[in-house]
């Protein structure tokens, strides 16, 4: 596709239940970023692949989270026993990985846990 | 407190003002300095990019950054209502091209016809 993809776009979840979030980045882009964005604030950054390799995970808030890249493409963001406070915005962004000023953002996807 | 500061608004300006936006930051390692739009319901777009201090134009859109002062600015002039979004200032430090980004909170903009 021409730009980043996430699915679903808006997603209600039960407190307690997994989420499963889907990213596919524009096609040729090695770097992969997973962002959170809570209502009102700027995203926070999560995690970080280069291709299938997770080089940086320093930001997943708790052992809840976990993102896999499992062939440098496509990479899902899991979220288990989501809680309230997991409410937000979750963008993937892609790279080529030669500069900020390629660094494209998808539309997102809404997880509202009730 | 947090690395990068941002007043989140809202502000609201007439169309064809001059609309000045900014950011302060902490971290002295922060050398990429980025202005995002978002829309509604939609992903950040970048529109300013630059690493050094003093100013970049692109058109109606000005960057400014004085690492000295840790502080950077977005100008807008000539601002049409389609520049009614949240403008996120984000910083970085440099590794090798596959730098995340600390952004600000956002400051919603809202231009009146």
């Amino acid at each position: 596709g021409a730009g980043v993809s996430q699915s679903p776009r808006y997603k209600v979840a039960k407190r307690g239940q997994d989420v499963a979030l889907r990213c596919d980045p524009i096609s040729g882009h090695v770097s992969l970023f997973w962002y959170q964005q809570a209502l009102g604030q700027g995203p926070e950054f999560l995690t970080y692949f280069q291709n299938e390799a997770q080089l940086d995970k320093s930001g997943l808030p708790s052992d809840r989270f976990f993102a896999e890249r499992p062939e440098g493409s496509v990479s899902t963001l899991k979220i288990q026993r989501t809680q309230k406070e997991d409410s937000a915005v979750y963008l993937c962004a892609s790279s080529l990985g030669t500069g900020l000023n390629t660094i494209y953002f998808g539309e997102g996807s809404w997880l509202t846990v009730v | 407190q947090k690395e990068v500061e941002q007043d989140p608004g809202p502000l609201s300006v007439p169309e064809g003002a001059i609309v000045s936006l900014n950011c302060t930051y902490s971290n002295s390692a922060f050398q990429y300095f980025m202005w995002y739009r978002q829309y509604s319901r939609k992903g950040p777009e970048l529109l300013m990019y630059t690493y050094s201090s003093g100013n970049k134009e692109d058109g109606r859109f000005t960057a400014q950054v004085d690492k000295s002062s840790k502080y950077i600015s977005l100008f807008i002039r000539d601002s049409q209502p389609s520049d009614s979004a949240t403008y996120l200032c984000a910083m970085s430090v440099p590794n090798f091209g596959n730098e995340k980004l600390t952004f600000g909170t956002g400051t919603r903009l809202t231009i009146i016809p």
